[in-house]
């Protein structure tokens, strides 16, 4: 099955509110990242966080290792906010390969 | 600011034909990747160098081939390629493993007809 699983596949928002994806996993793990990818661009790392909470302007990141999950809190969200957010682990046992989940497409709307 | 740079940004051949793709980076990283995004947007690892040495390689058709020259460069050769190959490659670099801070370029899109 899969390995990493995100929810929800995607979330439409009013300007303004807040959002909280979600990153499950499967297995072990030795680091957790997330991801932000614009619509047809690249891919621009948001966090890495392995365990505990850390802060980056309106977003915050959330890693319960026991818990098997991770969770990305946008606070009141922007357009600009819109793309897909990609949560990868990189499994114990597995160097240097990270295992990313299908993504979260966020949509918000003014 | 871009420090991770693709060519082509987009490709379209026909199946058969052989394809290279390159990859730069001008971070001084040591680890670069090839990825496989899909048209459900799936990222999936392909390759993996540090220090122009192979350390991961994937389960990948025969038919995609790496290529480091040195360690800020990447290319991607694909020989023969076939219709499921349609799809956008991105590389990346880190300063040392996958536990680092993984910096992407724009990415390359293939289209194959």
């Amino acid at each position: 099955g899969q390995q990493v699983q995100q929810s929800p596949a995607s979330l439409v928002l009013q300007e303004g509110e807040n959002a909280e994806l979600q990153c499950n996993f499967s297995t072990s793990l030795n680091s957790m990242q997330w991801f932000y990818q614009r619509p047809g661009g690249s891919l621009v790392s948001l966090f890495y966080n392995p365990s505990g909470t850390k802060h980056s302007g309106r977003l915050t990141s959330t890693t319960v290792i026991k818990e098997r999950r991770s969770s990305l809190h946008i606070s009141s969200s922007q357009t600009t906010d819109s793309g897909t957010y990609l949560c990868a682990l990189e499994r114990t046992g597995s160097f240097n390969k990270l295992t990313f989940g299908a993504g979260t497409r966020l949509a918000v709307c003014p | 600011e871009t420090a991770v740079f693709q060519t082509p940004n987009y490709h379209v051949t026909q199946v058969g034909n052989e394809v290279s793709f390159n990859c730069k980076q001008t971070l001084g990283h040591d680890t670069m990747y090839w990825y496989k995004q899909d048209s459900k947007k799936l990222l999936k690892i392909m390759f993996s160098y540090n220090n122009k040495q192979l350390i991961v390689n994937e389960t990948v058709p025969r038919r995609f081939s790496p290529q480091s020259s040195d360690k800020a460069h990447l290319n991607l050769r694909i020989k023969s390629v076939e219709p499921e190959d349609s799809a956008v490659y991105l590389c990346a670099s880190s300063p040392g493993g996958a536990r680092d801070t993984q910096y992407f370029g724009p990415g390359t899109r293939l289209l194959v007809l």
